[in-house]
């Protein structure tokens, strides 16, 4: 089974300044995906960033970087100079590719507030 | 690619009373996914369909509820003597290619139990 665990119910960042949204996760399978979407109030569910456990490079898409450390198994997303339309719910989520099963399990969220 | 569609966007209901949603995929999508998303949380995992087979379904999930999807296409979510419980948002996510392909979400179905 897997666990997606975000600790930071709520962040704040200046206009301009890089955002770090933690994600650890749990899984017994050696070959999973992480995803990354943001959801803003109107409640569509936008996808930003996928991760592989066996990609060797951390993802970049953009504003967006995933800071993978596989050791401690942590996904973390950084989003570099936040704008006000970054304000938004995020959700960290993974799917293992071993287990059988194939459902994407999600993270409770941080909801990110930019400030002007 | 219009996205994934989602019917009705809002729905009010005495409990009691039975619900059907409607969820259209992205067309050459094979895989479909139900969720349910209460405020606060994210997404709970309910129900995968593979083509017009259902291989997985939440061990949470009621014998109120159940999915179908006839012929792979579109899928219905039926929710039957609905509960003050069962209100939340019902999203609907579709994907197909690689195993590692995202899901798209539909805009989803909000559904208040009075």
């Amino acid at each position: 089974a897997q666990k997606i665990t975000q600790t930071q119910p709520g962040m704040f960042v200046q206009e301009k300044e890089a955002v770090t949204l933690d994600c650890t996760y749990d899984t017994s399978d050696q070959s999973y995906g992480l995803f990354w979407y943001k959801q803003p109030s109107s409640g569509e569910m936008i996808f930003l960033i996928y991760q592989g456990s066996y990609d060797e490079q951390n993802a970049t898409e953009g504003r967006y970087s995933l800071n993978f450390q596989k050791a401690r198994k942590s996904a973390n997303l950084v989003i570099s100079a936040s704008q006000l339309g970054d304000s938004a719910m995020y959700f960290c989520a993974m799917r293992g590719f071993q287990g059988g099963s194939e459902k994407l399990v999600f993270g409770k969220g941080t909801k990110l507030t930019v400030n002007p | 690619d219009t996205g994934v569609s989602q019917n009705p966007r809002h729905k009010i209901t005495k409990r009691g009373q039975n619900v059907t949603f409607r969820c259209d995929p992205i067309s050459e999508h094979n895989r479909l996914y139900w969720y349910r998303q209460t405020l606060g949380q994210g997404p709970e995992f309910l129900t995968y369909f593979q083509n017009e087979a259902q291989l997985e379904k939440s061990r949470l999930l009621s014998d109120r509820f159940s999915a179908e999807r006839p012929k792979g296409s579109f899928s219905t979510l039926e929710i039957q003597r609905t509960e003050q419980g069962d209100s939340a948002m019902y999203l609907c996510a579709s994907t197909g290619g690689r195993y590692n392909s995202p899901l798209h979400f539909g805009n989803g179905t909000r559904l208040t139990v009075t």
